[in-house]
């Protein structure tokens, strides 16, 4: 089983509108987590950190569920520059190295 | 934050010889490391650059293959070794500056053809 698991899309959405999906991560002792944006041909950057109680940057909001391991992101009022690849990212308490999805592609059309 | 300058961007190089790709950070950083990136795929450490020792490679990866050297804080080089067509792949270095932030910054990447 891979260590994150992402559902790849695409997803395909009209501007303005709001789009979801989740990621699963199968290590318990997972501590950190993070969601990561990709542009096509470009190197990965930050998008967000994610908090226990859910925190949201502007039109994204991102949640965590210990419970059931998975984490997910939320983009309200979708803008054409948010067509991207969505890393879901995770590092476990004890150990220094990231854990990467293999990312859910999302296009917004006008 | 940190600016990573990774070089080359791009290459096609024949099978059988080997790339050295250079990763240059703005500042000293303590962790870097070497990830690959195929299409369609999530990013995969290759390894750990440690300063002034050997890397720490993970399971699938070897030192024969992957040399990396690390001789200060602030550079790095991977080297894909006795190239085949199945090292084609996405090359990315990463750093990262404060273990207290923990976000990890990358180079531009560096995509490789063996043909």
């Amino acid at each position: 089983r891979k260590e994150v698991e992402q559902d790849p899309g695409p997803f395909n959405v009209p501007e303005g509108a709001t789009v979801a999906f989740n990621c699963t991560y199968s290590n318990s002792a997972s501590q950190s987590f993070f969601w990561y944006r990709q542009d096509c041909r470009k190197e990965p950057k930050l998008l967000m950190s994610v908090y226990s109680s859910g925190n949201e940057d502007g039109r994204f909001t991102a949640q965590l569920n210990r419970a059931s391991q998975y984490i997910s992101l939320l983009i309200r009022d979708s803008k054409l520059s948010d067509s991207a690849t969505y890393l879901c990212v995770v590092r476990a308490s004890n150990d220094y190295k990231l854990s990467f999805g293999a990312g859910t592609t999302v296009t917004v059309r006008a | 934050s940190a600016v990573i300058s990774q070089k080359p961007s791009r290459d096609i190089c024949q099978r059988g010889t080997s790339l050295t790709i250079q990763c240059q950070v703005d500042s000293q950083v303590t962790m870097m490391f070497w990830y690959r990136q195929q299409p369609g795929q999530s990013l995969t450490l290759i390894a750990t650059a440690n300063q002034g020792s050997e890397a720490t490679y993970e399971s699938g990866f070897v030192i024969d293959k992957f040399p990396i050297s690390r001789p200060n804080l602030t550079f790095s080089t991977l080297t894909v070794s006795n190239m085949s067509p199945e090292d084609s792949s996405i090359y990315l270095c990463s750093v990262e500056v404060d273990r207290e932030t923990t976000e990890a910054f990358f180079g531009q990447g560096t995509r490789l053809t063996v043909v």
